[in-house]
């Protein structure tokens, strides 16, 4: 099990594009969750996916959206792209049936907005 | 609204001293805490959580609700104890399963 996949690894964008990050969950886990990790920062929770819904919502505005596919991968988009949406996005699933199950990150895409 | 405080950006300690990274928060409920640490060039993982009130590479960490706090300690340090880490806390109504919201972190050096 190669556990949380996250692609592409780099990515450099234009303020004002938009851009799609992919996660493949850990095998048995249906539940995803997406963090940003600004420089110098911890990670600051965006949303959570789980049965292909958002169940969470985090401070962020319209323009960062999702969506979890029936094999519990997920694409995170972010239209109208920001300078300060350079960050390093972290993808990290999980098991929604019960509590207590820990998050599994995984290495995560490094987006730069120039 | 939780919040995680770490006070320290960085700290730096000799192999075998005693190590503490401190941790506070603040949430209105019952929270479960936990810290996740990410050595070099690896991928942020979990070390320990407070329910499992278990001890992981040496470190232990306890969960103060009067203090608010939950520090991570280890009585004799390691070099490849040298990592970021992170404290973390959870809403316990969904349990490690949903939110986290994470500190800053503290970066640990351990000179030989």
């Amino acid at each position: 099990d190669a556990g949380v996949t996250q692609s592409p690894t780099h990515l450099i964008k234009t303020r004002g594009q938009q851009v799609t990050l992919r996660c493949s969950p850990k095998s048995g886990h249906d539940t995803v969750s997406w963090y940003q990790q600004a420089l110098g920062q911890g990670p600051q929770f965006i949303f959570q996916y789980y049965e292909e819904e958002e169940r969470q919502r985090g401070n962020f505005p319209d323009r960062f959206s999702g969506h979890q596919f029936p094999n519990y991968s997920s694409e995170l988009n972010v239209n109208a792209l920001l300078l300060g949406d350079s960050a390093l996005y972290l993808c990290a699933s999980s098991w929604g049936g019960r509590q207590g199950y820990e998050q599994y990150f995984g290495p995560g895409t490094r987006l730069t907005v120039t | 609204a939780q919040r995680v405080t770490q006070p320290e950006k960085l700290l730096s300690v000799f192999k075998g001293a005693p190590v503490e990274l401190k941790c506070n928060y603040s949430y209105s409920g019952s929270p479960e805490l936990f810290w996740y640490v990410q050595y070099s060039r690896q991928r942020l993982q979990l070390l320990l959580r407070h329910i499992s009130r278990e001890s992981i590479k040496g470190f232990t960490a306890d969960l103060n609700k009067g203090e608010t706090s939950f520090h991570l300690k280890k009585p004799f340090a390691q070099e490849e104890d040298s990592a970021m880490y992170y404290c973390a806390l959870s809403e316990n109504s969904g349990g490690s399963n949903y939110k986290l919201t994470f500190g800053k972190g503290t970066l640990l050096t351990v000179n030989p």
